[in-house]
């Protein structure tokens, strides 16, 4: 079964500290991951995708595919991180539905 | 401004009553897709739509319908609206469901409560 796992439901770290937001998916095809963020009041967006390689605000996330990860990473956490952040996985004979994990809660603390 | 709306943004409403709540894009999209929010369970689908007249079940179509009579377009409708029901719901848009790293924009969201 398809399946994405965020095994965190909060995640409070100080600021400056590194954060580690882990994801891990079920998914017998070749996966399409992204990370989206909600930030208080704002509607959920991309922040980034695995197939763009790319570092948004300073977040990079790596596909492991030995161990069916894609967790996300910053060194150094700022205040305006906190959000709630949700990994995703793309079902691709289903028209590019999306799989949700069930979020992590990152606070950032001065 | 490019983006997706819902209409209502919160509605409270009884059991048994009919509603619709309507989503609209701008940005010429053929994919469209409802998702609700539930606390502990993430985002589930609802339903999605890759063309005009084209629509399939998501994960948790029960008690809801849809219809994509336009691109532009795609309403959610609740004929007999249950307690279970109660959610935040959000519909998102994307260019193309060809391509499954497309990008999906989301309307702000719209919160519903049944009595």
């Amino acid at each position: 079964a398809q399946r994405v796992t965020q095994p965190e439901k909060l995640l409070s770290v100080f600021k400056g500290a590194p954060v580690e937001l882990k994801c891990n998916y079920s998914y017998s095809g070749s996966p399409e991951l992204f990370w989206y963020v909600q930030y208080s009041r704002q509607r959920l967006q991309l922040l980034l995708r695995h197939i763009s390689r790319e570092s948004i605000k300073g977040f990079t996330a790596d596909l492991n595919k030995g161990e069916t990860s894609f967790h996300l990473k910053k060194p150094f956490a700022q205040e305006e991180d906190s959000a709630m952040y949700y990994c995703a996985l793309s079902i691709y004979n289903q028209g590019g539905k999306l799989i949700f994990g069930q979020g992590t809660e990152l606070s950032v603390k001065p | 401004e490019a983006q997706v709306t819902q209409n209502p943004r919160y509605l409270i409403t009884v059991t048994g009553k009919k509603l619709t709540v309507t989503c609209s894009q701008n940005m010429n999209h053929e994919y469209m897709s409802w998702y609700r929010q539930d606390p502990g369970l993430g985002l589930r689908q609802i339903y999605y739509s890759m063309n005009v007249e084209v629509t399939d079940k998501g994960d948790v179509p029960e008690g809801y319908k849809v219809s994509r009579k336009e691109k532009r377009n795609f309403p959610l409708i609740l004929e007999s609206p249950s307690p279970n029901q109660t959610s935040l719901y959000f519909c998102a848009s994307s260019l193309s469901s060809e391509f499954s790293y497309n990008e999906q924009f989301f309307g702000p969201g719209t919160r519903l409560t049944v009595l």
